[in-house]
């Protein structure tokens, strides 16, 4: 089983859709969980932090699910520049006090007209 | 903002030549980090480093070695590059141990010939 799950896509949706991914995780002792977003041909950047509460940001909500080892991304109101893939990251717990991110392979996102 | 910079966005390389890969960060963060990233397989931890000298292999090493002399600098060496090798390689850092936030170069892709 892979250390970090998601669907590859692509999800095509209109403008103005909300959409949710969904990504699944290993190793119950990971501790921190993340959303990046990569653009085509760049770099990946940190979009948000998942935190056990759940949390928002502007039109993206993240939440996290311990029980059932998922995080899962809303996106409100889709707008043609969200197009992108969608990376869940997962922080994995090392021995010592080390640990280290394991990333999904991402979710394209295309947004339309 | 956090700079990381990466030698060369683009490389090309015969089979069996040794390479170098340069990553530079600017905000003194202690941790530093390669990855390559292939279609489907998504970003793949190489190998990373939480000091000056110290170095930890990740989840694919075979075929690499890293050297971080300077607390700005990390290198990733390919001995003798082979085909299996092409890829795009990113390069990131991050303050400290808790992995929080991570910034990225914006990627090398090399083809091995």
């Amino acid at each position: 089983r892979k250390e970090v799950e998601q669907d590859p896509g692509p999800f095509n949706v209109p403008e103005g859709a909300t959409v949710a991914f969904n990504c699944t995780y290993s190793n119950s002792a990971s501790q921190s969980f993340f959303w990046y977003r990569q653009d085509c041909r760049k770099e990946p950047k940190l979009l948000m932090s998942v935190y056990s509460s759940g949390n928002e940001d502007g039109r993206f909500t993240a939440q996290l699910n311990r029980a059932s080892q998922y995080i899962s991304l809303l996106i409100r109101d889709s707008k043609l520049s969200d197009s992108a893939t969608y990376l869940c990251v997962v922080n994995y717990p090392l021995p010592g006090t080390a640990s280290k991110l394991t990333f999904g392979t991402g979710t394209r996102l295309q947004v339309t007209l | 903002d956090v700079k990381v910079t990466q030698s060369s966005r683009y490389l090309v390389k015969r089979t069996g030549e040794k390479v170098f890969l340069e990553c530079v960060q600017d905000m003194d963060h202690e941790n530093m980090f390669w990855y390559r990233q292939d279609p489907g397989l998504g970003l793949r931890l190489i190998y990373f480093s939480y000091d000056v000298k110290m170095k930890e292999k990740g989840d694919i090493p075979e075929g690499y070695s890293v050297s971080r002399e300077k607390k700005e600098r990390f290198s990733l060496i390919l001995e003798s590059a082979s085909t299996n090798q092409t890829s795009m390689y990113l390069c990131a850092s991050s303050l400290w141990g808790g992995n929080e936030k991570l910034f990225f170069g914006s990627g090398t892709q090399l083809s091995v010939l």
